[in-house]
């Protein structure tokens, strides 16, 4: 059965204090591992997708990297613009994107 | 305008009652899908579609049918709602590559008294 789980579920950040969220997948299979954005209220964001172990995706103060059980998506130096709900998903092509619950990130100024 | 939309975006209903969630997209693929999100639990699959006679089943069907009326729209029915169908509901869309993985709606927050 895919599963995908994140950790931390929630996590607060001084602006500018840098941390890492952790994603962990369904070895077998993987097609691929996307990272979503979520605002409260909103639809999930598209952010990355990774395919192989030891890729890594940068955008602004994100990258997210791929190991061969686990991926993360590393924050550097977070604003408080950053706050959002981060999910992952996996796609092990037997049907649709399976994804984890999220971790709520929140930044203060 | 927004790829894709979802009416309504709020809805309250009673027990008992059939209601209908849309989707439209504007993004030309074939692949749409249905999804609620609960606190804590993330989102879940209710149902997919790879093309408008490709309709499948997720993990969390029972109490929901779709119809795909064509390739842009695919809706979501509670045949009769109940409690615990209380939720966000998130329509998306992919094409087969999932090069940009999906586009998703801005949601039909649900509440059923």
């Amino acid at each position: 059965e895919d599963q995908v789980t994140q950790s931390p579920e929630a996590l607060r950040l001084q602006e500018g204090e840098s941390s890492s969220l952790n994603c962990s997948y369904t070895v077998s299979g993987l097609r691929g591992l996307f990272w979503y954005r979520q605002d409260p209220g909103k639809g999930p964001e598209f952010l990355f997708t990774l395919y192989s172990a030891g890729e890594e995706k940068e955008k602004e103060r994100l990258k997210a990297t791929l190991t061969k059980k686990e991926s993360f998506l590393h924050i550097t130096a977070p604003k408080p613009e950053d706050s959002a709900t981060y999910l992952c998903a996996e796609d092990t092509g037997r049907r649709a994107l399976t994804f984890g619950s999220g971790t709520r990130l929140q930044v203060q100024p | 305008d927004a790829d894709v939309t979802q009416t309504p975006r709020n809805r309250i209903t009673k027990t008992g009652k059939r209601i209908m969630l849309e989707c439209s997209q504007t993004k030309g693929h074939d692949r749409m899908y249905w999804y609620r999100q609960d606190p804590g639990l993330g989102l879940r699959l209710i149902y997919y579609s790879f093309d408008v006679k490709d309709i499948n089943k997720g993990e969390i069907s029972d109490g929901y049918s779709v119809s795909r009326q064509a390739q842009a729209k695919f809706s979501l029915s509670l045949e009769s709602a109940i409690p615990n169908q209380t939720a966000l509901y998130f329509c998306a869309t992919s094409d087969p590559s999932l090069r940009d993985g999906y586009t998703f709606g801005s949601g039909t927050r649900l509440t059923v008294v």
